[in-house]
């Protein structure tokens, strides 16, 4: 059974850093990772999708690397704004009865401070 | 348009009651599923349906019921629920035959069960 953790569970840090988010998922059989990010009471927005055969992608300030043998995912945020505050969820993606199932880790709760 | 549209944005009801959740996407997506979050918790899936078809049921109790009429267009009826059925519902659609398809989440339906 795919398990996903995120460590730590919240990070707090000033406004203009750089942030690495981490991933590890116990199965490595997936067909790809998807990193969200999620606002308090609102829906998940995809921020990353990278597939099982690539080893990263980047949009803006963020890039996201995928390390399949090793189980690993990280999300790095260049010069992080207070907008940045929100919820990281990382998901990894699987086959089940010939679909997609994504298993997501608990998220970080990341606090940007101006 | 990337958008998955979800009504109502909030519901409350009784644990007598019968009422409906629905969700619209027009990125021809033949892929939709129903996401269940508690607070502080990551989304479980509940159902994926692949071209109209149910094709993963994560043994959901019977009083939610899925439906899914047409490629655009999901629904999950609910009935004589509990209070701990209280929770965000999310729905979410991607391209059906690519297991490597990025998942697109609506903003949910937050129900409140009494």
């Amino acid at each position: 059974k795919q398990e996903v953790t995120q460590i730590p569970a919240a990070l707090s840090v000033p406004e203009g850093e750089n942030l690495v988010l981490n991933c590890s998922f116990t199965d490595s059989a997936i067909y790809n990772l998807q990193w969200f990010r999620q606002d308090p009471g609102k829906g998940l927005t995809s921020l990353l999708l990278i597939q099982s055969s690539q080893r990263e992608q980047t949009s803006g300030r963020l890039n996201a690397s995928l390390d399949k043998s090793s189980g690993r995912s990280t999300l790095y945020i260049a010069a992080s704004q207070p907008g940045d505050s929100a919820t990281y969820l990382c998901a990894v993606g699987g086959l089940q009865g010939g679909s997609e199932k994504l298993v997501f880790g608990k998220g970080m709760k990341l606090t940007v401070n101006p | 348009d990337t958008e998955v549209t979800q009504t109502p944005k909030h519901l409350v009801m009784g644990m007598t009651n019968k009422k409906s959740l629905k969700c619209e996407q027009h990125m021809g997506h033949r892929a939709m599923y129903w996401y269940k979050q508690k607070a502080k918790k990551p989304p479980e899936l509940m159902f994926v349906y692949s071209y109209e078809k149910l094709s993963i049921n994560e043994s959901v109790p019977s009083r939610f019921s899925p439906e899914c009429p047409n490629s655009s267009l999901l629904n999950l009826h609910l009935h004589a629920l509990q209070p701990e059925d209280s929770a965000l519902y999310l729905c979410a659609s991607s391209l059906a035959g690519e297991i490597t398809g990025e998942l697109f989440f609506g903003e949910g339906s937050r129900l409140t069960v009494l």
